[in-house]
Protein backbone atom coordinates (compact mmCIF):
# COMPACT_ATOMS: atom_id res chain seq x y z
CA UNK A 1 0.00 0.00 0.00
CA UNK A 2 1.52 3.53 -1.09
CA UNK A 3 1.90 5.88 1.97
CA UNK A 4 2.45 9.54 1.55
CA UNK A 5 3.59 11.30 4.77
CA UNK A 6 3.29 14.95 5.93
CA UNK A 7 5.08 16.48 8.88
CA UNK A 8 2.31 17.64 10.32
CA UNK A 9 -1.35 18.15 10.04
CA UNK A 10 -2.07 21.76 11.69
CA UNK A 11 0.74 24.55 12.01
CA UNK A 12 0.23 27.69 13.27
CA UNK A 13 2.72 30.43 12.13
CA UNK A 14 3.60 34.06 12.53
CA UNK A 15 4.12 36.66 9.20
CA UNK A 16 7.75 36.47 8.12
CA UNK A 17 8.14 33.05 9.34
CA UNK A 18 10.28 30.50 7.32
CA UNK A 19 7.85 27.26 7.61
CA UNK A 20 9.29 23.94 6.05
CA UNK A 21 6.07 21.85 5.33
CA UNK A 22 8.02 18.15 4.38
CA UNK A 23 6.49 14.90 2.49
CA UNK A 24 8.18 11.87 2.12
CA UNK A 25 6.76 8.75 0.06
CA UNK A 26 7.48 4.73 0.50
CA UNK A 27 6.80 3.92 -3.23
CA UNK A 28 10.33 4.71 -5.26
CA UNK A 29 8.26 6.98 -6.86
CA UNK A 30 9.54 9.49 -9.49
CA UNK A 31 7.34 12.09 -9.65
CA UNK A 32 6.09 14.21 -6.29
CA UNK A 33 3.67 17.35 -6.35
CA UNK A 34 2.83 20.21 -3.76
CA UNK A 35 -0.83 21.08 -3.75
CA UNK A 36 -2.49 23.97 -1.81
CA UNK A 37 -6.60 23.70 -1.31
CA UNK A 38 -8.74 26.40 -0.78
CA UNK A 39 -12.49 26.57 -0.97
CA UNK A 40 -14.07 27.09 -4.32
CA UNK A 41 -10.78 27.09 -5.59
CA UNK A 42 -10.01 23.59 -5.97
CA UNK A 43 -6.24 22.00 -5.89
CA UNK A 44 -3.48 24.21 -7.14
CA UNK A 45 -0.33 23.00 -8.20
CA UNK A 46 2.49 25.14 -6.10
CA UNK A 47 5.81 22.96 -7.63
CA UNK A 48 6.55 19.64 -8.84
CA UNK A 49 9.60 17.52 -9.36
CA UNK A 50 10.14 14.60 -11.74
CA UNK A 51 13.17 13.56 -10.33
CA UNK A 52 16.00 14.13 -7.54
CA UNK A 53 17.09 18.21 -7.38
CA UNK A 54 14.64 18.13 -10.36
CA UNK A 55 12.09 20.88 -9.79
CA UNK A 56 9.23 22.96 -12.27
CA UNK A 57 7.09 25.77 -11.41
CA UNK A 58 3.24 25.07 -11.39
CA UNK A 59 0.78 27.33 -12.10
CA UNK A 60 1.31 29.11 -8.34
CA UNK A 61 4.73 28.72 -7.44
CA UNK A 62 5.26 32.92 -6.26
CA UNK A 63 6.22 32.75 -2.69
CA UNK A 64 6.90 29.68 -2.36
CA UNK A 65 10.17 26.92 -3.02
CA UNK A 66 11.23 23.38 -2.96
CA UNK A 67 13.56 20.86 -2.37
CA UNK A 68 14.02 17.53 -3.41
CA UNK A 69 17.64 15.98 -2.26
CA UNK A 70 16.45 12.34 -1.97
CA UNK A 71 13.90 10.71 -3.83
CA UNK A 72 11.40 9.98 -1.52
CA UNK A 73 11.29 13.55 -0.01
CA UNK A 74 10.14 16.84 -1.66
CA UNK A 75 9.98 19.77 1.33
CA UNK A 76 7.99 22.58 0.51
CA UNK A 77 9.31 26.14 1.77
CA UNK A 78 7.39 29.71 2.39
CA UNK A 79 10.48 31.91 2.66
CA UNK A 80 8.47 34.66 4.32
CA UNK A 81 4.82 33.22 5.56
CA UNK A 82 2.12 35.74 4.43
CA UNK A 83 -1.63 35.59 5.52
CA UNK A 84 -2.69 34.63 2.45
CA UNK A 85 -0.73 31.51 2.59
CA UNK A 86 -2.92 30.24 4.66
CA UNK A 87 -4.53 26.85 3.55
CA UNK A 88 -4.10 23.31 3.18
CA UNK A 89 -1.23 22.48 1.89
CA UNK A 90 -1.24 18.36 -0.10
CA UNK A 91 1.82 16.22 -1.24
CA UNK A 92 1.27 14.03 -3.76
CA UNK A 93 3.18 11.49 -5.49
CA UNK A 94 2.95 9.57 -8.77
CA UNK A 95 4.91 7.05 -10.78
CA UNK A 96 6.86 8.66 -14.14
CA UNK A 97 6.24 5.57 -15.91
CA UNK A 98 4.22 2.45 -16.76
CA UNK A 99 0.26 1.81 -16.52
CA UNK A 100 -0.88 3.89 -13.39
CA UNK A 101 1.91 7.14 -14.77
CA UNK A 102 -1.30 9.30 -13.91
CA UNK A 103 -2.67 7.94 -10.72
CA UNK A 104 -1.51 10.42 -7.71
CA UNK A 105 -1.41 9.13 -4.55
CA UNK A 106 -1.71 11.77 -1.78
CA UNK A 107 -0.81 12.93 1.47
CA UNK A 108 -3.06 13.57 4.82
CA UNK A 109 -2.16 17.28 4.38
CA UNK A 110 -1.04 20.30 6.25
CA UNK A 111 -3.61 23.01 7.37
CA UNK A 112 -1.03 25.95 7.87
CA UNK A 113 -2.75 28.70 9.30
CA UNK A 114 -0.41 31.89 9.49
CA UNK A 115 -1.33 34.87 11.67
CA UNK B 1 -12.16 30.87 -17.90
CA UNK B 2 -10.99 27.80 -15.47
CA UNK B 3 -9.35 24.85 -17.73
CA UNK B 4 -11.73 22.05 -15.96
CA UNK B 5 -15.11 23.39 -14.41
CA UNK B 6 -17.48 21.48 -12.46
CA UNK B 7 -21.01 22.35 -10.74
CA UNK B 8 -19.97 22.73 -7.26
CA UNK B 9 -23.27 21.61 -5.96
CA UNK B 10 -24.13 20.76 -3.18
CA UNK B 11 -26.34 17.52 -4.64
CA UNK B 12 -28.71 16.48 -1.73
CA UNK B 13 -30.30 13.37 -3.08
CA UNK B 14 -32.24 10.49 -1.22
CA UNK B 15 -30.78 6.69 -0.42
CA UNK B 16 -31.03 4.79 -4.02
CA UNK B 17 -31.49 7.87 -6.35
CA UNK B 18 -29.54 7.92 -9.72
CA UNK B 19 -26.91 10.66 -9.84
CA UNK B 20 -24.44 12.34 -12.53
CA UNK B 21 -21.97 14.98 -11.92
CA UNK B 22 -20.57 16.45 -15.52
CA UNK B 23 -16.96 18.27 -16.09
CA UNK B 24 -16.17 20.03 -18.76
CA UNK B 25 -12.36 20.95 -19.84
CA UNK B 26 -11.25 23.69 -21.99
CA UNK B 27 -8.33 22.20 -23.38
CA UNK B 28 -8.22 20.25 -26.28
CA UNK B 29 -4.62 18.71 -26.06
CA UNK B 30 -5.94 17.39 -22.34
CA UNK B 31 -4.57 13.15 -22.00
CA UNK B 32 -6.13 11.41 -19.76
CA UNK B 33 -9.27 12.05 -17.00
CA UNK B 34 -9.94 10.99 -13.40
CA UNK B 35 -12.18 11.32 -10.93
CA UNK B 36 -11.32 11.51 -7.63
CA UNK B 37 -13.26 10.96 -4.53
CA UNK B 38 -12.35 13.30 -1.39
CA UNK B 39 -14.08 12.75 2.49
CA UNK B 40 -14.27 15.86 4.47
CA UNK B 41 -11.01 16.63 6.08
CA UNK B 42 -9.28 14.04 3.92
CA UNK B 43 -7.07 13.58 1.33
CA UNK B 44 -8.37 13.25 -2.12
CA UNK B 45 -8.37 9.56 -3.12
CA UNK B 46 -8.38 8.21 -7.02
CA UNK B 47 -12.09 6.98 -7.81
CA UNK B 48 -11.73 5.83 -11.17
CA UNK B 49 -10.20 6.70 -14.74
CA UNK B 50 -12.16 7.87 -17.60
CA UNK B 51 -12.14 6.14 -21.25
CA UNK B 52 -13.45 7.43 -24.33
CA UNK B 53 -15.13 3.77 -24.41
CA UNK B 54 -16.51 4.41 -20.96
CA UNK B 55 -15.86 2.09 -17.77
CA UNK B 56 -18.30 0.51 -14.96
CA UNK B 57 -16.69 -0.49 -11.50
CA UNK B 58 -19.97 -1.25 -9.39
CA UNK B 59 -22.31 1.42 -9.37
CA UNK B 60 -20.00 3.69 -11.19
CA UNK B 61 -20.13 4.41 -14.64
CA UNK B 62 -17.76 7.83 -16.23
CA UNK B 63 -17.74 8.40 -19.56
CA UNK B 64 -15.36 11.01 -21.86
CA UNK B 65 -16.79 12.41 -24.58
CA UNK B 66 -13.46 14.05 -26.55
CA UNK B 67 -15.42 15.93 -29.40
CA UNK B 68 -17.35 18.12 -26.45
CA UNK B 69 -14.79 18.35 -23.78
CA UNK B 70 -16.78 17.08 -20.70
CA UNK B 71 -16.30 13.96 -18.48
CA UNK B 72 -19.28 12.24 -16.65
CA UNK B 73 -19.75 10.33 -13.25
CA UNK B 74 -22.81 8.43 -13.07
CA UNK B 75 -23.53 6.49 -9.61
CA UNK B 76 -26.47 4.54 -9.23
CA UNK B 77 -28.11 3.58 -6.31
CA UNK B 78 -26.91 5.97 -3.79
CA UNK B 79 -25.28 5.01 -0.09
CA UNK B 80 -25.15 6.88 2.33
CA UNK B 81 -21.43 6.19 2.08
CA UNK B 82 -20.65 7.55 -0.93
CA UNK B 83 -21.54 11.17 0.45
CA UNK B 84 -18.20 13.62 -0.52
CA UNK B 85 -16.69 15.83 -2.85
CA UNK B 86 -15.93 14.53 -6.57
CA UNK B 87 -13.09 16.30 -8.01
CA UNK B 88 -12.60 15.94 -11.75
CA UNK B 89 -8.95 15.49 -12.68
CA UNK B 90 -7.95 16.55 -16.34
CA UNK B 91 -4.20 15.51 -16.97
CA UNK B 92 -1.87 17.24 -19.61
CA UNK B 93 1.23 16.02 -18.64
CA UNK B 94 3.29 17.34 -16.67
CA UNK B 95 0.29 19.34 -15.73
CA UNK B 96 -2.46 18.33 -13.82
CA UNK B 97 -5.74 19.68 -13.66
CA UNK B 98 -8.18 19.44 -10.74
CA UNK B 99 -11.62 21.10 -10.97
CA UNK B 100 -13.22 22.45 -7.74
CA UNK B 101 -15.31 19.92 -6.99
CA UNK B 102 -18.97 18.97 -6.36
CA UNK B 103 -19.88 17.78 -2.87
CA UNK B 104 -22.55 15.36 -2.94
CA UNK B 105 -24.80 14.15 0.31
CA UNK B 106 -27.05 11.52 0.46
CA UNK B 107 -29.60 11.34 2.96
CA UNK B 108 -31.74 8.30 4.11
Amino acid sequence: DVKVTQSSRYLVKRTGEKVFLECVQDMDHENMFWYRQDPGLGLRLIYFSYDVKMKEKGDIPEGYSVSREKKERFSLILESASTNQTSMYLCASSFAAGPRTDTQYFGPGTRLTVL
Amino acid sequence: RKEVEQDPGPFNVPEGATVAFNCTYSNSASQSFFWYRQDCRKEPKLLMSVYSSGNEDGRFTAQLNRASQYISLLIRDSKLSDSATYLCVVNRLPRVRFGAGTRLTVKP
